[in-house]
């Protein structure tokens, strides 16, 4: 089972908001980026250290978090959104690659 | 632009050892390390391992210590991945992603960007 635990699906409507939530003790001490991946696609980072969005993500796209939880917020989802999203943190004892297990979004 | 592109598919059978390369372009190879991530069918990401390009330093998940060995050649910009004792839970994708240092105040973490294309490898007798 994974350090980082995520919901394994959410589905939200066109043009409504939907939180995508992360949890674990590692987020305590270490920032958490959000990758995004379409069915035969590698990954795509969406979000970085929190709340930075590389360029070329839209700005539909924002996270947050405190303590041992971090979400990505998607505020007004539109249907090429539909993916998994994965996120990604560290073990700053032994720099450990931590993924969560994804959670599917659905896009009515 | 830069991209990681990587070798393509490969099948092995049981047992064996497969290798995968993954060439950098579009930016200094030593100034960054290289994540490898695999992916099993209809599975969730899994991490393997990272290596300090500039100095060769690795740091292997513990469940593929001894199975898996990361290298680099500077000269032609390449990463590789080296996993032996092939069985066919190992049919995965794999990927490599480029390790990104960034510092906001004084909290300094690591993001992945970008990822190569992926390379499946399957194992089968």
């Amino acid at each position: 089972s994974s350090e980082l635990t995520q919901d394994p699906a959410v589905s939200v409507a066109v043009g409504q908001t939907v939180r995508i939530t992360c949890q674990g003790d590692s987020l305590k001490n270490y920032y958490v980026s959000w990758y995004q991946q379409k069915p035969g696609q590698a990954p795509v980072a969406v979000i970085h250290g929190k709340s930075h969005r590389p360029s070329g993500t839209p700005d539909r796209f924002s996270g947050s978090g405190s303590g041992n939880t971090a979400s990505l917020i998607i505020t007004g989802a539109q249907a090429e959104d539909e993916a998994d999203y994965y996120c990604e943190s560290r073990d700053r004892n032994d720099n450990r690659v931590l993924f969560g297990g994804g959670t599917k979004l659905t896009v009515l | 632009q830069i991209q990681l592109v990587q070798s393509g598919a490969e099948v092995r059978g049981p047992g064996a050892s497969v290798t995968v390369s993954c060439r950098a372009s579009g930016y200094s190879f030593s100034n960054y390390a290289i994540s490898w991530v695999r992916q099993a069918p209809g599975q969730d990401l899994e991490w393997l391992g990272w290596i300090k390009t500039y100095n060769g330093a690795t740091n292997i998940a513990q469940k593929y210590q001894g199975r898996v060995t990361l290298t680099t050649e500077t000269a032609t910009s390449t990463a590789f991945m080296e996993l032996t004792g092939l069985r066919p839970d190992d049919t995965a994708v794999y990927y490599c992603a480029r390790e990104n240092p960034y510092c906001s105040g004084t909290s300094c973490y690591v993001w992945l960007d970008p990822w190569g294309q992926g390379t499946l490898v399957t194992v089968s007798a």
